[in-house]
């Protein structure tokens, strides 16, 4: 059974478009993450939600929109897509331990995302 | 702010010989210390964690890490490696204590490459 699972796997569309990404997680996790994974494989942090709530907001333009309709779902809506946008985005989850953070994360496939 | 560095970019091993990827961070305050790995077109895989006690922890695959407090270091390490230990190898630190989100701060990863 897959514990973090990300659709679509690849994701290929047009400057200027709205696109989302959706992700869910069967872990009974509390915590749940936006990674990007830019052309130099290098993670980047976006957004992290615990129990629906927003915990983590990068710096991250404003036309990237998580939602989080229940702790088991992060969604990803990005508005008027860049070239910049490019990259592979990973979901991940976790749970929360309080100050310690020593549980780890689980991530999903990730999705491709290119951008033309 | 926390950084993570890992000095090797590219290594290249033949099957058999020994492994040791360099990580090091800078935080002043404790941290969590983590080996992720990324198989080719896979996600990140946790390889070995260390929250605190014996300094030398063991992971799967025959993966071992030494966490030393006064360099600031976490350095992976495998005796002997084999043809599928082929990957990208991320390291990764977050902030114990009040005020922390579990935020993930990665290195920019090691490719490794085993030859046969």
């Amino acid at each position: 059974d897959t514990a973090v699972s990300q659709t679509p796997k690849y994701l290929v569309t047009q400057m200027g478009n709205d696109k989302s990404i959706k992700c869910e997680q069967n872990l009974g996790h509390d915590t749940m993450y936006w990674y990007k994974q830019d052309s130099k494989k290098f993670l980047k942090i976006m957004f992290s939600y615990n129990n629906k709530e927003l915990i983590i907001n990068e710096t991250v333009p404003n036309r990237f929109s998580p939602k989080s309709p229940d702790k088991a779902h992060l969604n990803l809506h990005i508005n008027s897509l860049e070239l910049g946008d490019s990259a592979v985005y990973f979901c991940a989850s976790s749970r929360s331990t309080g100050t310690d953070s020593n549980q780890p994360q689980h991530f999903g496939d990730g999705t491709r995302l290119s951008i033309l | 702010a926390q950084s993570v560095s890992q000095h090797n970019h590219h290594v290249i091993l033949s099957e058999a010989a020994s492994l040791e990827l360099g990580c090091n961070y800078s935080y002043g305050g404790t941290v969590n210390l983590f080996w992720y790995v990324q198989y080719p077109g896979q996600h990140l895989q946790l390889l070995l964690k260390y929250f605190s006690g014996d300094p030398l922890v063991k992971g799967i695959k025959g993966f071992e890490a030494e966490f030393i407090k006064s360099k600031f270091s976490f350095n992976l390490r495998k005796p002997s490696v084999q043809w599928s230990d082929t990957a990208e190898y991320f390291c990764a630190v977050n902030a114990v204590g009040s005020g922390n989100t579990g935020k993930l701060i990665f290195g920019q990863g090691t490719t490794l490459q085993v030859k046969p």
